[in-house]
């Protein structure tokens, strides 16, 4: 069982559409990233947190959108996608950024 | 810029074997280095580290892990191998302790299948 937690487990969405990804970690961790992952492929980094401030953008289309409402949570804002954002979005958490991470199972993204 | 290398993209292996999984880093000074699993569905999970001291490093699960500098290598090891270590294997390394949780640059990845 993994302490990070994300919802959904799953998620359709056309193009219009707009969705939001959600993690939680209860670890008192204070960074927190996102990374998408395609079939057959490793993570990519997407987002860094820290503190609740985003320190590290690998320069991600703005129809993503990361929100940090706090210590516990990050969102993922889904706007406009393309297919080829198809993808298992992974969020994971650490003490801080020097500290190894922890992962959450991901949302397995589908965009029709 | 730092890199990784798995050679094998599969391995086969049957129950009750070893197993080795290589992985060569490219980085000009000592990298921190990780091992993670990620198993069909699930998340990737940290098997173990290595950031320094002792060159062969133990993990969860069984795994254990040595560090050689003058190869530049990372490799997994498991003594004896069960269904259940059937997943996808990733090699990970950071540039820094600072950045360890920052800029994970991760392998491509070897699948490990499990023969009954």
């Amino acid at each position: 069982d993994t302490e990070v937690t994300q919802t959904p487990k799953h998620l359709v969405m056309g193009m219009t559409n707009k969705k939001s990804l959600k993690c939680e970690q209860h670890m008192g961790h204070r960074a927190m990233y996102w990374y998408k992952q395609k079939a057959k492929k490793p993570p990519e980094l997407m987002f860094v947190y820290s503190y609740e401030k985003l320190s590290i953008n690998e320069s991600v289309p703005s129809r993503f959108s990361p929100e940090c409402p706090n210590s516990s949570l990050l969102n993922l804002h889904l706007h406009a996608l393309q297919p080829e954002d198809s993808a298992l979005y992974l969020c994971a958490s650490s003490q801080d950024t020097s500290q190894p991470q922890h992962f959450g199972d991901g949302t397995r993204l589908s965009i029709l | 810029a730092q890199s990784v290398t798995q050679p094998d993209i599969h391995i086969t292996v049957s129950e009750g074997a070893s197993l080795e999984l290589r992985c060569n880093y490219s980085y000009g000074a000592t990298p921190y280095l990780f091992w993670y699993v990620q198993s069909p569905g699930q998340g990737l999970q940290l098997l173990l580290k290595y950031f320094s001291g002792d060159t062969l490093v133990q993990g969860i699960k069984g795994f254990e892990a040595e560090f050689k500098r003058s190869q530049s290598s990372f490799n997994l090891r498991k003594p004896s191998v069960h269904w259940s270590d059937a997943a996808e294997y990733f090699c990970a390394v950071a540039p820094s302790l600072e950045a360890a949780g920052n800029k994970l640059t991760f392998g491509g990845g070897t699948r490990v299948l499990v023969k009954p």
